[in-house]
């Protein structure tokens, strides 16, 4: 059972341009959602997290907004660079549980110059 | 420290053998965890630790998988008799007591081939 949906597979977008991808989770007890970045070769790193008691947060060109009643957040990242190109990972954690992270598939990102 | 750090960074094994991962966490992290990443697929939880103890090993850790990790420091991840289907990449991370809420910091993985 996935538990997180993430979309699209796959995202093209010029240089300056808004990126935005979904995540959809499905159990009401997760509290915490983040987002990692990941480039080829390297392990995910986190980029920015919200809980549900807020709607939105913002860090630079980074926002991720949240949802609660539709169970849904995304990612938006504004003016988006060449150097912004990688595969993003939306996640749930809590419930519970304030150790495990339950991923999305990911998003291939590619900015074009 | 320069982060979690993950040893080897590629095996290519035969079908059967065994291998064993290493694992060097951040060095004021007590909390560990592996997770197997698979081509186009989103890390998956494998199993966690809380200094030496393992609190949690997810179902997808078969009886050929092991963890440990002795003394609450670095940690290894063996596989017995390896299987086509253990062809992923393997991750690590470490975090602070309070866990995941304030994110993990992953190692840059180990990729399994299984020939």
């Amino acid at each position: 059972q996935q538990q997180v949906k993430q979309s699209p597979q796959s995202l093209i977008v010029q240089k300056g341009g808004i990126s935005i991808i979904n995540c959809a989770y499905e159990n009401t007890a997760f509290d915490y959602f983040p987002w990692y970045q990941q480039f080829p070769g390297k392990g995910p790193a986190l980029l920015i997290a919200i809980r549900p008691d807020v709607s939105e947060k913002k860090e630079g060109r980074f926002t991720i907004s949240f949802n609660k009643s539709a169970k849904q957040f995304s990612l938006h990242i504004m003016d988006s660079q060449p150097g912004d190109s990688a595969t993003y990972f939306c996640a749930a954690g809590g419930g519970g549980s304030n150790y495990k992270l339950t991923f999305g598939k990911g998003t291939l990102l590619t900015v074009n110059p | 420290d320069t982060g979690v750090s993950q040893n080897p960074r590629h095996k290519i094994t035969k079908r059967g053998q065994n291998v064993t991962f290493r694992c060097d966490p951040i060095s004021e992290h007590n909390r560990l965890y592996w997770y197997r990443q698979t081509l186009g697929q989103g890390p998956e939880f494998l199993t966690y630790f809380q200094n030496e103890a393992q609190l949690e090993k997810s179902r997808l850790l078969s009886d050929r998988f092991s963890a440990e990790r002795p003394k609450g420091s670095f940690s290894t991840l063996e596989i017995q008799r390896t299987e086509q289907g253990d062809s992923a990449m393997y991750l690590c991370a470490s975090s602070l007591p309070q866990g995941a809420r304030y994110g993990y910091t992953f190692g840059s993985g180990t990729r399994l081939t299984v020939v």
